[in-house]
């Protein structure tokens, strides 16, 4: 069955980066992209990007260009998402979620990321 | 910028009623391109629709989706229990590539 397992919760303090992980098993991990969709406090969903995860190419929402990296690894079938010069307003769930024909299929269990001085 | 609204805010229905969700958007969305998700508190999203009007594996026929254009509905003919959740409309498309609106609650009354 298809899986994404995401690392464990972060906190960081402002002006640092945080590296989310997810795991994906069950599927040919080369086969899909993989989005990164992210959630505040109380708040709604937020999709911050995609990356291709056969070539590598992605695509970053305009807010988060110049600010977050997404990659992946192949060979152990991982997709990663770093953000940069963390603000207090990134406290958030980071989500990933598998993309099948435009819509989001399987989504990660969530990385709960507080951003506090 | 195309930007979903969701109405109602939120819902209050009893177990057994049928609830109907709404989701506007600001420009024309392909039908093919429009879905929605069921949340559950501390859970991840889950896709219910997609193609607005397409239900996802798993998921029962009481709900349904329609519309095309700038409004579309997702319709829950008889509420379960199970069935209360935020749910949240998704367009690909016109920049942002992807973008939610902003929920709506079905609450328990």
């Amino acid at each position: 069955q298809v899986q994404l397992v995401q690392s464990g919760a972060e906190v960081k303090k402002p002006g640092a980066s945080v590296k989310v992980s997810c795991k994906a098993s069950g599927y040919t991990f080369t086969a899909y992209y993989m989005h990164w969709v992210r959630q505040a406090p109380g708040q709604g969903l937020e999709w911050m990007g995609w990356i291709n995860s056969n070539s590598g190419v992605t695509n970053y929402a305009q807010r988060f260009q110049g600010r977050v990296t997404m990659t992946r690894d192949t060979s152990i079938s991982t997709a990663y998402m770093e953000l940069h010069r963390l603000r207090s307003d990134d406290s958030a769930v980071y989500y990933c979620a598998r993309e099948r024909s435009v819509n989001f299929d399987y989504w990660g269990q969530g990385t709960v990321v507080t951003v506090s001085s | 910028e195309i930007v979903l609204t969701q109405s109602p805010g939120t819902l209050s229905l009893s177990p057994g009623e049928r609830a109907t969700l709404s989701c506007r958007a600001s420009q024309s969305v392909t039908s093919s391109y429009l879905a929605w998700y069921q949340q559950k508190p501390g859970q991840a999203p889950r896709l219910v629709i997609y193609g607005a009007s397409s239900r996802a594996t798993g998921i029962p026929d009481r709900f349904s989706g329609s519309g095309s254009g700038t409004d579309f509905t997702l319709t829950i003919s008889r509420l379960e229990p199970e069935d209360f959740a935020v749910y949240y409309c998704q367009q690909y498309g016109s920049s942002p590539r992807y973008s939610f609106g902003q929920g709506t609650k079905l609450e328990i009354k």
